[in-house]
């Protein structure tokens, strides 16, 4: 596509359920990231995925969350259980080398 | 540890008056630096970017300075409009997080009308 898609753009769930995150990066782009931007404040990184490299997961704040990239393409966040303090924006940006693009991210709100 | 930071969190300018938004960043190895802009609801918007080997670089209507000496990386944008009000952040990359971008805690930007 021409930009990076993230969907849902906006998800209220309640705690302790698990949530889905997806990214679609740009087409051809081999780099994805993930990050978490909580309200006012700068990006945290979570997870890297590069070509079929292992991923750095070295951000991810707890064993409660994971994340995947399937065929080098759309990846999925996975949150299991979520707890209130999760709740943020959590944004996906892909990149060929040093350009990267940030989709508009999803509203996570846990309740 | 090694941090990216925005001088101050807010800014107000007058239409039509240039803005200049401070960034310091402590990774001396730090090679790459980008500023982005965050309007409400959107993701970072790339704005311009700057390698180690340059001090100045331009764009339209944007200008970026890095001194390496004192660590320290500046956006300014001439004849500052409406529309440029956002959150600006700037961004390192570079030495051992050679692929990963760290930001700072950004600058919410005003433009009086």
């Amino acid at each position: 596509g021409a930009g990076v898609s993230q969907s849902p753009s906006n998800k209220v769930t309640e705690k302790g359920k698990d949530v889905e995150l997806r990214c679609d990066p740009i087409s051809g782009h081999t780099a994805l990231y993930w990050y978490r931007q909580s309200l006012g404040q700068g990006l945290e990184f979570l997870i890297y995925f590069q070509g079929n490299s292992a991923p750095d997961k070295s951000g991810l704040p707890s064993d409660r969350f994971s994340a995947e990239r399937t065929g080098g393409s759309v990846s999925t966040l996975t949150i299991q259980r979520t707890q209130q303090e999760d709740s943020a924006v959590y944004l996906c940006a892909s990149s060929l080398h040093y350009g990267y693009t940030f989709g508009s991210g999803t509203r996570l709100t846990v309740v | 540890g090694e941090s990216v930071g925005l001088h101050l969190p807010t800014l107000s300018v007058q239409e039509g008056d240039n803005s200049i938004i401070n960034c310091a960043y402590s990774n001396s190895a730090s090679d790459y630096f980008i500023w982005y802009k965050q309007e409400s609801g959107k993701g970072p918007q790339f704005i311009i970017d700057i390698r180690s080997n340059m001090d100045k670089r331009q764009g339209q209507r944007v200008t970026v300075l890095l001194n390496k000496t004192v660590k320290h990386l500046s956006l300014q944008i001439a004849a500052t409009q409406p529309g440029d009000s956002a959150v600006y952040f700037c961004a390192e990359i570079g030495g051992s997080n050679d692929y990963k971008l760290s930001f700072g805690a950004g600058t919410t930007v005003t433009v009086r009308a």
